[in-house]
C-alpha cells in the first residue's frame, strides 16, 4: 500500500495480558515514530527509530513498553502486563528522513478491560 | 505541563466564511510548527507548516501565521467548506533536536455548517 499500515485496527485485551502492535511504514522511509493518543487529547510521543535503532525512547511511559524495528522497516510495539490506563489509540508514523513531515497510519485502538 | 495548547476545543463556522484556529506554545526552543487534520478513525494528515524564520505561509485556502514574540500561531481557512470539518492539531518541534519529535496540542474540532 501507499500509506503507513497498522495492524490490528482494534485490539481488546484483559488486564495483565501481553499485546503486540504492528506498524508497516511507507517503503523507503527511514524514520519511524510511535505516538499514543488518549481520548480528548493530542498524540503524545513514545519512541523514534532511525533505521533499526531507537534514537529516542524518552516518551515510553515505563519498562512495560518496548518497541523494535529489527530490519529497519516494520516495527512492533510491545506492551507487557497491560493496565486499563494503557487504553488509547496507538499511532505509528514514518518520514522519508528525520525532520520531514510525518505520515501517520490510522492507528490501533487498544482497549484493556 | 502542556507545552502546546489549543484553548478552543471546538469551533463552528458557516460554509464560505473564514475559520481561525489558534495555538499557543511555551517552549522557546520550538522553531518548526505544523498543523495536522484528523478525520474519525483515521490518522492525522499533514496540512501545512511554518518555520520560525517566517511569519506567514500560504497554501491554497490554508494560511498559517506565526507570532514568535507572543508564542502564538493560527491557521486560517478561507473559504471554509463542509469537508473541512475535522479535528485540527497544532504541533511543534525543535529542528535541531534528534529526529522530528512533535509535541501536539489537544486539538480543536472544527464544524463547517452548509
Amino acid at each position: 500500500g501507499a500509506g503507513v499500515s497498522q495492524t490490528p485496527s482494534n485490539k481488546v485485551t484483559e488486564k495483565g495480558k501481553y499485546v503486540e502492535l504492528r506498524c508497516d511504514p511507507i517503503s523507503g522511509h527511514t524514520a519511524l515514530y510511535w505516538y499514543r493518543q488518549s481520548l480528548g487529547q493530542g498524540p503524545e510521543f513514545l519512541i523514534y527509530f532511525q533505521g533499526t535503532g531507537a534514537a529516542d525512547d524518552s516518551g515510553l511511559p515505563n519498562d512495560r513498553f518496548f518497541a523494535v524495528r529489527p530490519e529497519g522497516s516494520v516495527s512492533t510495539l510491545k506492551i507487557q502486563r497491560t493496565e486499563r490506563g494503557d487504553s488509547a489509540v496507538y499511532l505509528c508514523a514514518s518520514s522519508l528522513v528525520s525532520n520531514s513531515p510525518l505520515h501517520f497510519g490510522n492507528g490501533t485502538r487498544l482497549t484493556v478491560t | 505541563d502542556q507545552q502546546v495548547k489549543q484553548n478552543s476545543p471546538s469551533l463552528s463556522v458557516q460554509e464560505g466564511r473564514i475559520s481561525i484556529l489558534n495555538c499557543d506554545y511555551t517552549n522557546s526552543m520550538f522553531d518548526y510548527f505544523l498543523w495536522y487534520k484528523k478525520y474519525p478513525a483515521e490518522g492525522p494528515t499533514f496540512l501545512i507548516s511554518i518555520s520560525s524564520i517566517k511569519d506567514k505561509n500560504e497554501d491554497g485556502r490554508f494560511t498559517v501565521f506565526l507570532n514568535k514574540s507572543a508564542k502564538h500561531l493560527s491557521l486560517h481557512i478561507v473559504p471554509s467548506q463542509p469537508g473541512d470539518s475535522a479535528v485540527y492539531f497544532c504541533a511543534a518541534s525543535a529542528i535541531l533536536s534528534a529526529g522530528n519529535m512533535l509535541t501536539f496540542g489537544g486539538g480543536t474540532r472544527l464544524m463547517v455548517k452548509p
